[in-house]
């Protein structure tokens, strides 16, 4: 199966900071790469799919990039309502899917 | 865009059975591969299995493989969790999502999720 490492696994900064988060596949996803954001209590929600693609309702300030093994998240102005935690996923190839381990990202 | 709602989370021993349901609204079940994605208390995100529209290809992961079993009725606009053989580890929320193809495979709706406690 493949593994997906994200990091850090938790972050504090200030709001309009630029963040960054990794996620990296133990082999090759080509672009097959998504990611969530989810906050307490709540279902995620899709942010970013295949790697680069920004979700219909997600504001412009989030964005992905990354093909093959590495792949990032960028939050170009962090806002107080990007306090949650971030997942990737792997969606390639048989359907055997997998997610990252999630950071947390907090507002200083 | 749709809506999707989970039922039928509660309380079983180890060893028991549950059945969780998930009923979509607002877009046809029988156009979508669906999916379950579960959470344990405190951790992060679990996917558990995927069905085609037709229930023609399912996948597991490996540590549901031969207890749970994923199926449909898209004629009910429902989508079920069987779980059999319940353990500990299995306690989680549980989420219904749907998978939408465009530019390559995501989970583009999700369920507010069913909680699911496997205890003595």
């Amino acid at each position: 199966d493949i593994q997906m490492t994200q990091s850090p696994s938790s972050l504090s900064a200030s709001v309009g900071d630029r963040v960054t988060i990794t996620c990296r596949a133990s082999q090759s996803i080509v672009f097959y790469l998504n990611w969530y954001q989810q906050k307490p209590g709540k279902a995620p929600k899709l942010l970013i799919y295949s790697a680069s693609n920004l979700q219909s309702g997600v504001p412009s300030r989030f964005s992905g990039s990354g093909s093959g093994t590495d792949f990032t998240l960028t939050i170009s102005s962090l806002q107080p309502e990007d306090s949650a935690t971030y997942y990737c996923q792997q969606s390639y190839g048989d359907l055997v899917w997998t997610f990252g381990q999630g950071t947390k990202v907090e507002i200083k | 865009e749709g809506q999707l709602v989970e039922s039928g989370g509660g309380l079983v021993q180890p060893g028991g059975s549950l059945r969780l349901s998930c009923t979509a609204s607002g877009f046809a079940l029988d156009s979508y591969w669906m999916s379950w994605v579960r959470q344990a208390p405190g951790k992060g995100l679990e996917w558990v299995a995927n069905i085609k529209q037709d229930e023609s290809e399912k996948y597991y992961v490996d540590s549901v493989k031969g207890r749970f079993l994923i199926s449909r009725d898209n004629a009910k606009n429902s989508l079920y969790l069987q779980m059999n053989s319940l353990r500990a580890e299995d306690t989680a929320v549980y989420y219904c999502a749907r998978i939408s193809y465009i530019g390559g495979p995501h989970l583009d709706v999700w369920g507010q999720g069913t909680t699911v406690t496997v205890s003595s």
